[in-house]
């Protein structure tokens, strides 16, 4: 299994609060993205980074921001959640834009 | 990006065929498995021809946008839902999963 997690793997937060999710890698791959997952919709992605500093937004980035100031670490933010923003969330990693991607454990976060 | 059947239920030891279908240009296709405990577990990705791991085979046909991802000799460890997803502008646009439920 490709190293990596995802922290916490579990959070119950109040609407208007700021959240933050970890994801950590220990393969060394360039890429790493955000996605989240809901019924309904499947997996859409949030944010990714093609390397450190380097991100860029997916089709569904409103409200969220990233940052990624080591190879190792990719941290999604939430500035103010809303209810919308309850959902599982992954991230997963790969080589390079075009190779295949492996997932983290998700982390489920409930807005109340 | 389209998969059928959404849902599948089968007896342990069928044949097995999972659907989908795209409508862009990509350059390559990925298969996933999602277990009933919800971790994602890549099982190909493929840009033509067909693979093979096991009992899981995976074919493309580019011309025809369409991809099929077969299982033989079913097993209710199989159960879990599968989910193709193709590479557009070096980002992944997943289908809606196939939820398969094997029955012993």
């Amino acid at each position: 299994d490709a190293g990596i997690t995802q922290s916490p793997r579990h959070k119950v937060t109040e609407t208007g609060t700021p959240v933050t999710l970890r994801c950590h890698q220990t393969e060394n791959h360039r890429y790493m993205y955000w996605y989240r997952q809901d019924p309904g919709h499947g997996l859409r992605l949030i944010h990714y980074s093609y390397g450190v500093k380097d991100t860029d937004k997916g089709e569904v980035s409103d409200g969220y921001s990233v940052s990624r100031s080591k190879t190792e670490d990719f941290l999604l933010t939430l500035e103010s959640a809303t209810s919308s923003q309850t959902s599982v969330y992954f991230c997963a990693i790969s080589r390079v834009g075009y190779n295949e991607q492996f997932f983290g454990p998700g982390t489920r976060l409930t807005v109340l | 990006v389209e998969q059928s059947p959404q849902n599948l239920t089968a007896q342990e030891g069928e044949f097995i065929t999972i659907n989908c279908s795209y409508s862009v240009g990509i350059s390559a296709l990925h298969w996933l498995q999602q277990h009933p405990g919800g971790g994602i577990v890549s099982l190909f990705m493929l840009s033509s021809g067909k693979k093979k791991h096991g009992r899981l085979i995976a074919t493309i046909n580019i011309q025809e946008k369409h991809s099929s991802l077969h299982i033989t000799a079913s097993h209710p460890r199989d159960s879990a839902v599968y989910i193709c997803a193709v590479f557009v502008a070096q980002k992944l646009v997943f289908g809606q999963g196939t939820r398969l439920t094997i029955n012993p």
